[in-house]
């Protein structure tokens, strides 16, 4: 079974500042891959960034990058040049290879923009 | 709109009634994907469906709690005799085939609310 863990409960940042947004998993799997979810007040779930397990290189979409130390399984998210509408709860979440689209979602960060 | 659609998107019902919970997937996909977001957590996988056929229902409860992919129509979740821990939202996602990568597409959530 996979676990995942978010530390973090809520956290803030003025705008126009970087955030990091920290995520643990554990599994046995080696074929998975990592997620994070970003949930507005709307409630909907939108994929922020994907990463797979065998590439080293950190993921990057946009102002979004994450940092992946796969001996450490850790996989944090940051978010450069806060915008207020990133303001949201982020979710963390694995999937692996076996589990069909059983993702494994961690507790969420609730991220908070000053303006 | 080609994006997953669920309806309705809040629902309220007295202790004991019956609840039904309606997914259309994208355009194409024949997968579905139900998942619960109980007040301040993350998601938790209940089942997967194809068309006519449950693939794994490892994540939903045991009593009162059934869901079906018909032929024709949309995914439905039924939960029976609601109790006020039911009371939480419910997602559905879709992917076009039996993902290799996790990536699922979420639609909106239904808020379910028990009085």
């Amino acid at each position: 079974a996979q676990t995942v863990t978010q530390s973090q409960p809520e956290m803030s940042v003025q705008e126009a500042e970087t955030v990091t947004l920290s995520c643990t998993y554990d599994t046995s799997e080696s074929d998975y891959y990592l997620f994070w979810y970003k949930q507005p007040p709307s409630r909907q779930m939108i994929l922020v960034i994907r990463q797979e397990a065998y590439k080293q290189q950190n993921a990057t979409e946009n102002r979004f990058s994450v940092n992946f130390q796969k001996a450490a399984k850790s996989f944090s998210l940051k978010i450069s040049d806060s915008q207020l509408g990133d303001a949201a709860m982020y979710f963390c979440a694995i999937w692996v290879g076996t589990s069909y689209g059983k993702l494994t979602f961690g507790q969420g960060t609730i991220l908070t923009v000053h303006p | 709109n080609a994006g997953v659609m669920q309806n309705p998107r809040h629902l309220v019902r007295r202790r004991g009634q019956e609840a039904r919970l309606r997914c259309s997937p994208m355009k194409g996909h024949s997968h579905v994907y139900w998942y619960r977001q109980l007040p301040e957590e993350g998601l938790k996988f209940m089942v997967y469906l194809q068309k006519e056929n449950i693939i794994d229902e490892s994540g939903m409860p045991k009593e009162r709690f059934s869901a079906e992919f018909p032929k024709e129509g949309p995914s439905i979740l039924r939960i029976q005799q609601v109790v006020r821990g039911d009371s939480a939202a419910y997602f559905c996602a879709s992917s076009r085939g039996t993902t290799n990568t996790g990536e699922l597409f979420f639609g909106e959530g239904s808020r379910l609310t028990v009085l």
